[in-house]
């Protein structure tokens, strides 16, 4: 089986620096993906490492450790509008391709 | 980018009754496509992938009866809750994509009442 543990809440100042670990355990791995959906509304693509290293997208960086099936979702430049519920997501692979969510990481940015 | 348009937004409808729900890949053929629910303040739970022209695979202790899929083309799959109860009320959510990169539709509020 597959499972992902990610903090359930955490909470930052706005223009702050806030990192969201991810760890997981699966049989198969071939990336992990993150995901921010506000409430309400639908997961958005954030990034996805399916090699070692940090990705860079504008004010989002995504991290993985593929030895210590890890990984992190590192935010700068806190907004008011980054508050939101973020996920990490194991594309296993297996069969079809299919995502496994961790259980979401509730960011609330304040002033 | 992708699009990924999913209808109805939300549905309200009565105990016993059927709900389809249409996903829609608007400018890419998608051969594989996800269904999701999400209960409130929960993750996203896979319920089943959808493979064009072929039998849904449906995810353990989701009834394949009662959520039945078809994917007909490369751009439609459809999930249709069948004689619906209180309990399936949740939001519903399809997918397609590939490599990780995943395009999400916004999603189905479903409340059975």
């Amino acid at each position: 089986g597959q499972s992902l543990e990610q903090p359930s809440e955490v909470t930052a100042v706005e223009g702050a620096i806030v990192q969201i670990n991810c760890t997981y355990q699966t049989s198969g791995f071939y990336g992990l993906s993150w995901y921010q959906q506000h409430d309400g509304g639908a997961p958005t693509f954030l990034s996805y490492n399916a090699l070692d290293g940090l990705e860079e997208t504008g004010r989002f960086s995504s991290f993985l450790s593929r030895s210590d099936s890890y990984g992190y979702l590192l935010l700068q430049e806190l907004q008011m509008k980054d508050s939101a519920s973020y996920f990490c997501a194991i594309y296993s692979g297996a069969g079809s391709y299919q995502l496994t969510f961790g259980k979401g990481t509730k960011l609330s940015v304040i002033p | 980018g992708a699009v990924v348009s999913q209808h109805p937004s939300r549905v309200i409808c009565k105990s016993g009754t059927s709900v389809k729900i249409e996903c829609r890949s608007l400018d890419f053929q998608a051969t594989t496509m996800f269904w999701y629910r999400q209960f409130p303040k929960q993750s996203l739970m896979l319920m089943a992938t959808s493979n064009e022209g072929s039998k849904a695979t449906y995810e353990q202790g989701v009834e394949k009866d009662k959520f039945l899929i078809n994917h007909a083309s490369l751009t439609l799959s459809t999930l249709t809750v069948t004689s619906a109860h209180p309990e399936d009320s949740s939001f519903y959510i399809c997918s397609a994509g590939d490599s990780g990169d995943y395009t999400f539709g916004s999603g189905t509020r479903l409340t059975v009442v």
